[in-house]
């Protein structure tokens, strides 16, 4: 089982669609948790932290479930620029406290 | 603010050459990371280093070394390069449970 998996995509949707993208995560002891988004073969940026309450920025909702050890994204009202590849972080845990994996990443296309 | 720098941004090597691809961060942060990434795959993790003196192997070291001598400094080196290490190679450093940040990458190619 990989360290890090995610939706294979890609996802195709209209401007103004949701969109939600899972990522599962195998070490339990994982502490750390990120959503970067990466444009065509440029430096992955940070999209958002994600948390235990979940948390939110503007059209942004990043969601964890510990027990499950699944973290999701959501977008809404999808724009053109949200065009690009989402990538599901995770740090090591334990003694892997610095190793970040990084999953495959899902890639999304917003139609006009 | 220059973050993370890597050096060069692009390089064609001959197979059995070898080379050093520089990184250097400005913002002293502990921990930094090494990745390559293949056309149309994800990023996988080469090293990391939670410290100065302090290397860790990830997920393909296989070909690879590295050094972190300094906490602002963390160079990969090639040795014997192979064609199966053509790729976008990006380091990151971050503070402990902060996000990463990555430098602009370097494009190499091994024919």
């Amino acid at each position: 089982r990989k360290e890090v998996e995610q939706d294979p995509g890609p996802f195709n949707v209209p401007e103004g669609a949701t969109v939600a993208f899972n990522c599962t995560y195998s070490n339990s002891a994982s502490q750390s948790f990120f959503w970067y988004r990466q444009d065509c073969r440029k430096e992955p940026k940070l999209l958002m932290s994600v948390y235990s309450s979940g948390n939110e920025d503007g059209r942004f909702t990043a969601q964890l479930n510990r027990a499950s050890q699944y973290i999701s994204l959501l977008i809404r009202d999808s724009k053109l620029s949200d065009s690009a590849t989402y990538l599901c972080v995770v740090n090591g845990g334990d003694n892997q406290g610095g190793k970040l994996i990084f999953g495959q990443g899902t890639e999304l296309s917003v139609k006009p | 603010n220059a973050g993370v720098t890597q050096t060069p941004k692009f390089r064609i090597l001959k197979i059995g050459q070898s080379m050093t691809l520089q990184c250097a961060q400005d913002m002293n942060h502990n921990y930094m990371y090494w990745y390559r990434q293949d056309p149309g795959m994800g990023l996988k993790l080469i090293y990391y280093s939670v410290g100065a003196g302090i290397t860790d192997k990830g997920e393909v070291p296989n070909g690879y070394n590295v050094s972190r001598s300094t906490t602002e400094d963390f160079p990969l080196r090639l040795e014997l390069a192979a064609p199966s290490q053509t790729s976008v190679y990006f380091c990151a450093s971050r503070s402990g449970g902060q996000p990463q940040h990555f430098g602009d990458g370097t494009r190499l190619s091994i024919l």
